[in-house]
């Protein structure tokens, strides 16, 4: 079956500081790539849908400036989160469609963030 | 707009025994529909979709669900219960009509006793 292979795990930073998420499809072309926040016994909240080599489409309320996506190739997807804060913390995860747009999404394995 | 609904938080089941974790859309049109399995920080799982045909889908680890147009539902099910299929499941919908993202229900934890 299709991968995605999200990195880091986990990461800790600094406030201030930005961290940068990779979401890599390994084996198929993802032309369109989700992007996730979990909050904690939460479900998943759609941040921005990400189009290679075009500009990301965020849903109301998330911050394009702080939560910033590059889509600039057919496998990798990064998302940076600039100036984090404590607030940020959240689980984030990817997920890939191929070129149909017609399967289902494959999902990254998540990323951890704790800004302290 | 789309909606799922996963009105149960919890579902508790004795291992062995059949499970079920409710799951009802709302969507104009027909719907792709989806479920989806979280083990803890971990990414989500695909377990089976329906798009269109047979309405008893089947999916991975002998879970299958099945689409109920009149009552607009799509119902997770298992004949026998594993203590290994304790997770947080997700039902999905999502438009047929262009590259459209996953709308998520809140999620249902079960919890599979021994």
């Amino acid at each position: 079956g299709a991968v995605v292979s999200q990195h880091p795990s986990w990461v800790i930073c600094k406030s201030g500081t930005s961290v940068k998420i990779e979401c890599r499809s390994l084996d198929f072309q993802a032309t369109t790539m989700f992007w996730y926040r979990q909050f904690p016994k939460q479900s998943l909240m759609l941040m921005a849908t990400s189009n290679e080599g075009s500009k990301a489409t965020y849903e109301q309320g998330v911050e394009k400036d702080k939560f910033l996506i590059n889509h600039a190739s057919l496998t990798l997807s990064t998302l940076t989160v600039t100036s984090a804060h404590p607030e940020d913390s959240s689980f984030y995860i990817c997920s890939a469609r191929d070129r149909t747009g017609n399967t289902e999404a494959f999902f990254g394995q998540g990323t951890r963030l704790t800004v302290v | 707009a789309q909606s799922v609904a996963q009105p149960e938080d919890q579902v508790n089941v004795a291992e062995g025994n059949p499970l079920t974790v409710k799951c009802t859309y709302s969507v104009s049109g027909n719907p792709y529909l989806f479920w989806y399995v979280q083990y803890p920080n971990r990414g989500l799982q695909f377990l089976l979709k329906y798009i269109t045909g047979d309405n008893l889908v089947k999916g991975s680890y002998g879970f299958e669900a099945e689409f109920n147009k009149s009552q607009t539902s799509f119902h997770l099910k298992k004949p026998s219960a594993l203590v290994s299929d304790s997770a947080l499941y997700f039902c999905a919908v999502r438009d047929p009509s262009g590259n459209t993202p996953l709308v998520f229900g809140k999620g249902t934890r079960l919890s599979v006793i021994a």
